[in-house]
């Protein structure tokens, strides 16, 4: 079966501070990744998705990157983080060519 | 362009009552529909989906949907609503062509004992 693991679970760093969070699936090859960020009280807000290694599409402008070096690894990076980052950040896989999204237990990043 | 609708931002609801999360999609052809759950600090659980076929679905923990194509509607139900059924509920549909899913902005569910 397929599971999804991200880390750490819970970040708290400073503002102009650098920011890794990792994404892994398992069990499954060639998945379409995808980032979320979840702001307080308000709904999911795509930040990139990937459907292979190297190819990354960013939906919103921001101080954030994403990457994906091998085929069921997904991160999520910052060079100097803002305030404004602050959030739940969460990871999902989906199936190439399939619909559904499987979402891992996510990351809450406190920027203080 | 294709958007998703949940005009209910928090309902309550005493347990053992029935419940309807009602969702609303724009959408050119025959969408791909899903309800999802969230509970506090988790990640989002899908609860059911639909893709063609009966319009009647159902999911885990005893929830069903019924998708009406006349009302744009992809309602959520459970007959008899429990403590633990508390959470945040999202309605999603596919973005046209793409692989990525539109999600509205959520219901906050409230049980009361």
């Amino acid at each position: 079966s397929q599971t999804i693991h991200q880390w750490p679970a819970t970040l708290v760093q400073p503002v102009g501070s650098p920011l890794s969070l990792e994404c892994t699936v398992e069990g499954t090859s060639n998945p379409n990744l995808y980032w979320y960020r979840q702001a307080a009280g308000r709904g999911l807000q795509l930040l990139f998705y990937s459907v292979g290694i190297g190819q990354i599409s960013s939906e919103v402008p921001q101080n954030l990157s994403a990457s994906r070096p091998q085929d069921r690894q997904f991160i999520l990076s910052s060079k100097k983080l803002l305030l404004s980052d602050s959030g739940f950040y969460l990871c999902a896989w989906s199936v190439v060519r399939g619909k559904e999204q499987y979402f891992g237990p996510g990351t809450r990043l406190t920027v203080t | 362009a294709q958007s998703v609708t949940q005009p209910d931002i928090h309902i309550t609801v005493s347990e053992g009552a029935s419940l309807e999360l009602r969702c609303n999609y724009s959408y050119g052809a025959t969408p791909y529909l899903f309800w999802y759950v969230q509970s506090p600090g988790q990640g989002l659980q899908l609860l059911l989906k639909y893709f063609s076929g009966d319009t009647l679905v159902q999911g885990i923990k005893g929830f069903e949907a019924e998708f009406k194509r006349s009302q744009s509607s992809f309602n959520l139900r459970k007959p008899s609503v429990h403590w633990s059924d508390a959470a945040e509920y999202f309605c999603a549909v596919e973005s046209y062509n793409t692989d990525k899913l539109i999600f509205g902005t959520g219901t906050r569910l409230q049980v009361f004992p």
